[in-house]
């Protein structure tokens, strides 16, 4: 079946560190992959997406590569600020619209 | 361009009870997904309404429904609440097709008791 996962948080970094978020998922086919993120008492926003294989998505300054080889798609920004403080769930459509997350990663940023 | 709006913002119900929460999609998108999202848990698919049709469901039991109307809006029914359905329930429109983006609500916060 189609499932995610991702590291465990949270993840505590101080201002400026690099970050590093780790993904891997199982999928029938060849699904989009996304990373979202919730803020504190917010809904859930796309932060990028990658729509098939060695695709780069990025915003923000963050970045994710859709590596099917490994079936990975890490998250990662160079330079963490303390407005990036919030809950990132990798995830992946399989073609139908439906979106299957991880359970999500807490990242807190330090001043 | 409106977004995804959802009512109401948190409710607390008593088990046994039933409850209806609703969606409004965002301007011209046909489609309405919902989800559960146990606390500390990544966001569970109930289910996804196109054109006011059920077109795939999760792993839930029945006494989740819901409906989709000619508006496109939604609404999700729970019936027979049981505690273990406290959770944060989120509203999903997006235009049918591939590689659409789905836009979320900022969710009901139901609490069983």
């Amino acid at each position: 079946g189609n499932s995610v996962t991702q590291m465990e948080g949270p993840v505590t970094l101080s201002e400026e560190a690099f970050l590093t978020i780790n993904c891997t998922y199982t999928a029938t086919g060849y699904p989009s992959l996304f990373w979202y993120v919730q803020y504190p008492g917010e809904g859930l926003q796309l932060l990028l997406k990658a729509t098939k294989a060695d695709d780069k998505g990025s915003n923000k300054g963050f970045e994710a590569t859709y590596r099917k080889e490994t079936t990975s798609f890490h998250l990662e920004k160079g330079s963490v600020q303390v407005s990036d403080s919030a809950v990132y769930f990798c995830a992946l459509t399989p073609r139908d619209d439906k979106i299957i997350f991880g359970k999500g990663t807490r990242l807190h940023i330090l001043p | 361009e409106t977004g995804v709006t959802q009512s109401p913002t948190h409710l607390i119900k008593t088990r046994g009870q039933q409850v209806t929460l609703r969606c409004s999609s965002q301007s011209g998108h046909n489609t309405v997904s919902w989800y559960q999202q146990a606390l500390g848990q990544g966001p569970q698919f109930i289910f996804q309404y196109y054109r006011e049709e059920e077109n795939g469901r999760g792993n839930f039991p029945p006494r989740f429904s819901g409906l989709q109307f000619p508006n496109y809006s939604s609404e999700l029914n729970v019936n027979a609440l049981e505690l273990d359905d406290s959770a944060l329930y989120l509203c999903a429109s997006s235009l049918q097709g591939v590689d659409t983006e789905a836009f979320f609500g900022q969710g009901t916060r139901l609490t069983v008791v």
